[in-house]
């Protein structure tokens, strides 16, 4: 069955560094997604990404906050300088065109711990 | 008020029981309402969407929403130990919008 695939499953980084977070979304898939879940809180959207370019964001996607498709199957969130509230697991979902686009498929997440 | 709540639980019912997860929401906006089931440090894993008000069933689950109370059910029959996660209600505008998610509520089913 396909998946989303993320990597590293867990990053550990120092304050003010960068980080690259990766997905590979489901082959046949047109719509990417970022979401985040710090320990203990809920679910929270942070990008959306179709044909491109970022189709809706949310206030905590600031400017410290990129995403990319550099090739024709990955999907990555860059984070420029790391702040201690930024640790959380990060996940990447994906969804089809047409009719199946609300039905968003998870990866199991890359688990971020900002020292 | 917040956007999607439900109660964080833990639910703790036996095997064979009929489970029943509940989640309200303020956004009348709202067209598209999914359940996730979500493991230990794992993603969310789409169990049921439905659009609009009505029901829907798929094997031992029964999704229901009730949009004049802004209510959302799922409903688990036979529960099994394997059920043990964490339950998400989400909730989207239009498809491929953000999801709005409630901060789930915690299932154990003991054998």
């Amino acid at each position: 069955e396909p998946e989303v695939t993320q990597t590293p499953s867990h990053q550990v980084t120092q304050m003010g560094q960068e980080v690259i977070l990766r997905c590979v979304p489901i082959s046949n898939h047109l719509y990417f997604y970022w979401y985040r879940q710090i320990l203990g809180q809920k679910v929270e959207f942070l990008v959306s990404f179709y044909n491109n370019e970022i189709s809706e964001k949310s206030e905590i996607f600031d400017d410290q906050f990129s995403v990319e498709r550099p090739d024709g199957s990955n999907f990555t969130l860059k984070i420029r300088s790391t702040k201690l509230e930024d640790s959380a697991m990060y996940f990447c979902a994906s969804s089809g065109a047409g009719s199946t686009n609300e039905k968003l498929f998870f990866g199991s997440g890359t688990q971020l711990s900002v020292l | 008020q917040k956007e999607v709540e439900q109660d964080p639980g833990p639910l703790s019912v036996p095997e064979g029981a009929i489970v029943s997860l509940n989640c309200t929401y303020s956004n009348s906006a709202f067209q598209y309402f999914m359940w996730y089931r979500q493991y230990s440090r794992k993603g969310p894993e789409l169990l049921m969407y439905t659009y609009s008000s009505g029901n829907k069933e798929d094997g031992r689950f029964t999704a229901q929403v009730d949009k004049s109370s802004k209510y959302i059910s799922l409903f688990i029959r036979d529960s099994q130990p394997s059920d043990s996660a964490t339950y998400l209600c989400a909730q989207t505008f239009n498809a491929g919008n953000m999801l709005t998610f409630g901060g789930g509520t915690r299932l154990m089913v003991k054998p």
